[in-house]
């Protein structure tokens, strides 16, 4: 089976840019969430959609930052503009949701993008 | 708020001895409780969890942990080390004290390095 799917896995580009990041969650999984990940702060939950909503984006660190679902298999996360300070590797993870009879199911990874910001 | 503590930022053990990485958590209903393994330019992958029941947890890879209530504990442990375990390690705790969602939370990660 396909994990989940990130592109681009690399992005450099200068400050003031636009940036798309981009995830395809495993089929079937109804939550899914955005990371950043830095040496300084560790791993961050940004934000998190159930069935397509958003449902918690108190992390996402300022309006430059936003995400969309426009449907179960695709979701993006934007950065405009972008900074220095941006930069990070950005996950996507997927999930089957919370609480069921076996508790949270565990969170699926993908193999991240690592954005530089000059 | 819950929170999770991953006190040592290293590990180093020799192929072949036991290793233990050592995570203490911070809530204010049950916990449910995760670890993670990350290898270089990958994401995290889940490695086994804990919810309810039995206090050893059995996951993958040959890795399991233990859950201690009193000392709010889910320290993660391996029989015999291989060197192709080094990597880094996240424990991750969600509160289940609350109704509505409450975010997964992950510790500062502990690099496990395993020596031939």
């Amino acid at each position: 089976d396909a994990g989940v799917i990130q592109s681009p896995r690399h992005e450099v580009t200068e400050m003031g840019q636009e940036v798309t990041l981009r995830c395809k969650p495993i089929s079937g999984h109804n939550s899914l969430f955005w990371y950043r990940q830095t040496m300084m702060r560790g791993l961050e939950l940004l934000i998190y959609f159930n069935n397509n909503v958003p449902i918690d984006d108190s992390g996402m660190p300022e309006d430059r930052f936003s995400a969309k679902m426009p449907n179960a298999s695709f979701s993006t996360l934007k950065i405009q503009p972008s900074e220095p300070r941006d930069s990070a590797v950005y996950f996507c993870a997927s999930s089957l949701g919370f609480a069921g009879p076996n508790g949270d199911q565990p969170q699926h990874f993908g193999d991240g993008t690592r954005l530089s910001i000059l | 708020a819950q929170s999770v503590a991953q006190p040592e930022d290293q590990v180093n053990v020799a192929e072949g001895n036991p290793l233990t990485v050592k995570c203490t958590y911070s809530v204010s209903g049950n916990p449910y409780l995760f670890w993670y393994v990350q290898y270089p330019n990958r994401g995290l992958q889940f490695l086994l969890k804990y919810i309810t029941g039995d206090n050893l947890v059995k996951g993958s890879y040959g890795f399991e942990a233990e859950f201690n209530k009193s000392q709010t504990s889910f320290h993660l442990k391996k029989p015999s080390a291989l060197v192709s375990d080094s990597a880094l390690y996240f424990c991750a705790v969600r509160d289940t004290g609350y109704t509505g969602f409450q975010k997964l939370v992950f510790g500062t990660g502990t690099r496990l390095l395993v020596s031939p």
